[in-house]
């Protein structure tokens, strides 16, 4: 029971474009979203996060927008620097930013090139 | 400030065989987390400490996997006996505050092969 999908294993756009990372989620008791960056022998660093009370949240070249009524959020950074090529995984929680376990989605490899 | 160490980085077992994984949380952090994650997916959560005691061990394979955390710092995940769909890498992260889901701090996770 996949309940957060990333349906794109990869994404690869041009330096100085948009890149748009897609998340469905099925369990509508998740009220708290979050992206995550991993690199190649790291583990996964915290990126950006919403709460189900928002449809937005952006901070420097990242954005996150929720739609609760089609259970999607989507990731935009803008501009795509080769630097963002890494996994970006989808995570969700029910109880806030407090609130119980992470379940993350299975990741979109995103390549920018130069 | 030190990042979460994880011992080994990669290791080789034949399936039946017993593999421990060591994980040192960031200095101070009072919770730690372990996850599973099969190449292909995201990371799974396996257990959860609050100290030394177990908040959330809903999604261990108790017949086969244990954890501990003694004195509250340090933390040891045993794989007995291994079998081929333990093959994952296995991540350690830790967190200053109970359930603060954006201060998780990742190690750079084992990479285990069974074979």
């Amino acid at each position: 029971d996949q309940q957060v999908k990333q349906n794109s294993p990869s994404l690869s756009v041009q330096e100085g474009r948009i890149s748009i990372l897609n998340c469905d989620y099925t369990n509508s008791m998740f009220d708290y979203f979050l992206w995550y960056k991993k690199y190649p022998a790291e583990g996964p660093t915290f990126l950006i996060s919403i709460s189900s009370i928002k449809d937005k949240n952006e901070d420097g070249r990242f954005t996150v927008f929720l739609n609760k009524s089609a259970k999607h959020l989507s990731l935009h950074i803008v501009p795509s620097q080769p630097g963002d090529s890494a996994v970006y995984f989808c995570a969700a929680s029910g109880g806030g930013a407090s609130g119980s376990r992470l379940t993350f989605g299975e990741g979109t490899q995103l390549t920018v090139n130069p | 400030e030190a990042g979460v160490a994880q011992s080994p980085r990669y290791k080789i077992i034949e399936k039946r065989q017993s593999v421990a994984f060591w994980c040192n949380p960031i200095s101070g952090h009072a919770t730690l987390y372990w996850y599973q994650q099969i190449l292909g997916q995201g990371p799974k959560l396996l257990i959860q400490f609050q100290n030394n005691g177990v908040v959330d061990d809903s999604q261990l394979p108790k017949d086969r996997f244990s954890a501990e955390r003694l004195k509250g710092v340090d933390s040891t995940l045993k794989i007995q006996p291994a079998k081929l769909e333990d093959s994952a890498v296995y991540l350690c992260a830790s967190s200053g505050r109970t359930g603060d889901l954006e201060t998780q701090y990742f190690g750079p996770g084992t990479r285990l092969l069974v074979l």
